[in-house]
This record gives C-alpha cells, structure tokens and sequence, in this order.
C-alpha cells in the first residue's frame, strides 16, 4: 500500500514552478522515492527517482529532506501539458519490493 | 525511445468471455507488470514477473488470471471469465533487473498506454 501522504489537488499559473510536496515518513533507509504522472488516461510516465541526494532530470527536479521524512518534485516552467495527476511513491529496488504501489497522488492543474 | 507497446487498444467482451491482453515489454528489460485502473479508481498492482514465473500477485489476482511469456518478446494477461467488474484499462510494465555488487536490483518501471477492457 502507498506509504505516501500528497495534497489532493493544486493550481499552478503556466511558466511558473510547479512544487509539489509529499510525506514519507515512515521510509526505510534502502527505499527510493520515486515520482510518476499520469494524464488522463494514459499509462504512468516516469519521471524521476532519488535515494537522499537532490536530483535533476530533464523533466523535474527532486529536492529530498536530509531526514528523508518529505519530499519535493519542481517543474520549473509548468506547460498546459504538465497537467495531470502526480503520484509519489517510496519503493525498494530488490525483488519483493521492486513493485510500484499507487495512491491517489496530486492533481495538478496549470492554468493558463 | 524504447517503449512498451500493448494490444489491443480496447476490446469489447462478453461476460464470461476469455480475454488475451497482449504486451512487448522494452527489450533489454527483465521484470515485467501488469496493473489495472478502473475508472476513477487508483492504478493497482496485479502481478510481477521474472525469470519465467510470478514473483509477486496481490489478491486482485485470482485463479481467473494468468500470465505468459510465450515467446521471446510477448508477455500476455489472460482473464479467463470476464465479470463486469473486470472493466478496466490494464497496464504493461517492465523495467532492467541486474546486480549491483551482490544484491539483485530493479530499475525504474516504464509504462504502456494500456488495453482498456469492456465487459459487457
């Protein structure tokens, strides 16, 4: 089941940063909090991972609180595109917990 | 881009019907997935796959599904007697599986676009 807890909706003006938060504060040490999208319909995009250190993709950054407690994903220019419901998600990565489970994640709406 | 490409697309069906849901996962990748969402529902796990058999089901996957590998490239969900309440879109998943020193690790899951499944 989600260990997770995100905020059900949130807005965010198009060409702003896109910040959306998540708790995890029951995460084990060896478990990477992972972060996906969903639009629409669509089959769950990747985005970004990381383990403690902040990282940076492409697509979004990820900022992880040194306690590992919370976590933040940044899109840093939000796009009409960027709308869509984003999920948080802490998984280990060996067999047995390699397994992604869902919550009802953020939805994210960017208005223009 | 490597992706994971599902057939078909959306497929009518009788109740008690069988239905074959099809999947190539990315070609280099080792574990495979499937999940469901019913509408406005969350996605859920059904069942994970390696090395020729399940690795992991939840209780979502009963005696009604199974799954395949039948050939190199092809990994299929079979639900053998549709039930209305088996409507849904149903996702493909795989992702890398190696070694990272000694300890056997998965990588990140990437997603089809799904089968939706009408049950009628």
């Amino acid at each position: 089941d989600a260990k997770t807890t995100q905020p059900t909706s949130m807005d965010c003006a198009e060409g702003r940063a896109a910040n959306l938060p998540c708790n995890h504060s029951t995460i084990s040490g060896n478990e990477y909090v992972y972060w996906y999208r969903q639009i629409h319909s669509q089959g769950p995009q990747y985005i970004i991972h990381g383990l403690k250190n902040n990282e940076t993709n492409e697509m979004a950054s990820l900022i992880i609180t040194e306690d590992r407690k919370s976590s933040t994903l940044i899109l840093p220019h939000a796009t009409l595109r960027d709308t869509a419901v984003y999920y948080c998600i802490v998984r280990g990565r060996w067999a047995g917990a390699n397994n992604l489970f869902f919550g009802t994640g953020t939805r994210l709406t960017v208005i223009p | 881009e490597p992706e994971v490409t599902q057939t078909p697309s959306h497929q009518v069906t009788q109740m008690g019907q069988e239905v074959i849901l099809r999947c190539v996962p990315i070609s280099n990748h080792l574990y495979f997935y499937w999940y469901r969402q019913i509408l406005g529902q969350k996605v859920e796990f059904l069942v994970s796959f390696y090395n020729n058999e399940i690795s992991e089901k939840s209780e979502i996957f009963d005696d009604q599904f199974s799954v395949e590998r039948p050939d190199g490239s092809n990994f299929t969900l079979k639900i053998r007697s549709t039930k209305l309440e088996d409507s849904a879109m149903y996702f493909c998943a795989s992702s890398e599986a190696g070694t990272s020193g000694s300890i056997f690790t998965t990588g990140e899951l990437f997603f089809g676009e799904g089968s939706r499944l009408t049950v009628l």
